[in-house]
């Protein structure tokens, strides 16, 4: 198994600009994960789907910020407008039958906004 | 407030040397304990979890955790460390009270290792 795909691995845009980050989940995964790393303020959940849907957004920052699923193999985090404190790293992870299980992490997304 | 605390930032040990990293929690009962390892430019990997039963427990890489109900800890020790084990090391818990509860990652540990 590939293990959790995302893309791009690296992002660089300006302020104002659309970002929209992907993650492909480990086949068979029925739960996902997107969180968010700074120095400031650590690992964050940004949101939790189980079975393509969204059951824990409350990590989401603002309305800024959107997910989606639309199938069990492919997942998008929205950013619209950027600003530069969205500057981070984006984790997805996927996890089996139990939201306690092992996570899976992906290699994330280090987004830059300038 | 339920909490999860890494007291260490950083710590440096010498190749060989113990290695003991600290994880302490609040919470009103034992919640599911977990402890995640993030290598530079990578995602985290799972080391090690207690759900429940015996308190030591074995993962992956030579390491190992102890859970303590009366100190609230979940500490992560290996016997010996390799330079191949810098990185940093995060301790999560989970709040063993039913149905979803979301996870909480404490704020890692970076460990450093001198040859």
């Amino acid at each position: 198994d590939a293990g959790v795909i995302q893309s791009p691995r690296h992002e660089v845009t300006e302020m104002g600009q659309e970002v929209t980050l992907r993650c492909k989940p480990i086949s068979g995964h029925n739960s996902l994960f997107w969180y968010r790393q700074t120095m400031m303020r650590g690992l964050e959940l940004l949101i939790y789907f189980n079975n393509n849907v969204p059951i824990d957004d409350s990590g989401m920052p603002e309305d800024r910020f959107s997910a989606k699923m639309p199938n069990a193999s492919f997942s998008t985090l929205k950013i619209q407008p950027s600003e530069p404190r969205d500057s981070a790293v984006y984790f997805c992870a996927s996890s089996g039958a139990e939201p306690y299980n092992e996570q899976f992490f992906g290699p994330g997304t280090r987004l830059t906004v300038l | 407030a339920q909490s999860v605390t890494q007291p260490d930032i950083h710590i440096t040990v010498s190749e060989g040397a113990s290695l003991e990293l600290r994880c302490n929690y609040s919470y009103g009962a034992t919640p599911y304990l977990f402890w995640y390892v993030q290598s530079p430019g990578q995602g985290l990997q799972l080391l090690l979890k207690y759900f429940s039963g015996d308190t030591l427990v074995q993962g992956i890489k030579g390491f190992e955790a102890e859970f303590k109900r009366s100190q609230s800890s979940f500490n992560l020790r290996k016997p010996s460390v390799h330079w191949s084990d810098a990185a940093e090391y995060f301790c999560a818990v989970v709040p063993n009270s039913g149905g979803y509860q979301k996870v909480t990652f404490g704020t890692g540990t970076k460990l450093q290792v001198i040859p």
